[in-house]
């Protein structure tokens, strides 16, 4: 089993929808944990950090479940400008420890 | 404010060749790290740095070693190239080792 798992989609949908990810990780001594973006062919690029109250940037939420260890990333009113895809993140103390999932690719259609 | 830099963007080497992909970083951060990315296999910790004097080795160091010359440059060296080395190359650095990285743009490095 993967440290860090995530369903790698695809997921479909039209523009204005909410669309959500969610993120399993077997470490509970996991600490800091994040969701970058990546577009095809360019570099992660840091999307938010997930807090323990859980957090919101504009249309997107994070939550942080340390019990069930899953994190969850919300989209909502998708634009066009929100295909990539979401890689979650999990740190488990240091550099070695920081454990990239494979990630979720999105497609938001017209 | 660069960020971080990665020279070259594409490489094409022969088996056996050698090369030396270079990373800068202007944003005073301490820890710095190689990744490579391979289709459906996510992001693989190749090298990483903690701190300027440092160096360790992450999942999959064979085939790689590593310089972190000072604090703001780490450069990833591929010995005796290998077919199984292509791949996409990321440079990323970060406050410290638990915080959030950034990354450059990535070496595209094509081995035949």
């Amino acid at each position: 089993r993967k440290e860090v798992e995530q369903d790698p989609g695809p997921f479909n949908v039209p523009e204005g929808a909410t669309v959500a990810f969610n993120c399993t990780y077997s470490n509970s001594a996991s600490q800091s944990f994040f969701w970058y973006r990546q577009d095809c062919r360019k570099e992660p690029k840091l999307l938010m950090s997930v807090y323990s109250s859980g957090n919101e940037d504009g249309r997107f939420t994070a939550q942080l479940n340390r019990a069930s260890q899953y994190i969850s990333l919300l989209i909502r009113d998708s634009k066009l400008s929100d295909s990539a895809t979401y890689l979650c993140v999990v740190n488990r103390g240091g550099g070695f420890k920081t454990i990239f999932g494979a990630g979720t690719r999105l497609f938001v259609k017209a | 404010n660069a960020g971080v830099t990665q020279t070259p963007k594409f490489q094409v080497l022969k088996t056996g060749q050698s090369m030396t992909l270079q990373c800068a970083q202007d944003m005073n951060h301490n820890s710095m790290y190689w990744y490579r990315q391979d289709p459906g296999m996510g992001l693989r910790l190749i090298y990483y740095s903690a701190s300027e004097g440092t160096t360790d080795k992450g999942e999959v160091p064979n085939g790689y070693n590593v310089s972190r010359l000072n604090k703001r440059e780490f450069s990833l060296r591929l010995e005796s190239a290998a077919p199984s080395q292509t791949s996409v190359y990321f440079c990323a650095s970060s406050p410290g080792p638990q915080y959030e990285q950034y990354f450059g743009p990535g070496t595209r490095l094509t081995v035949t």
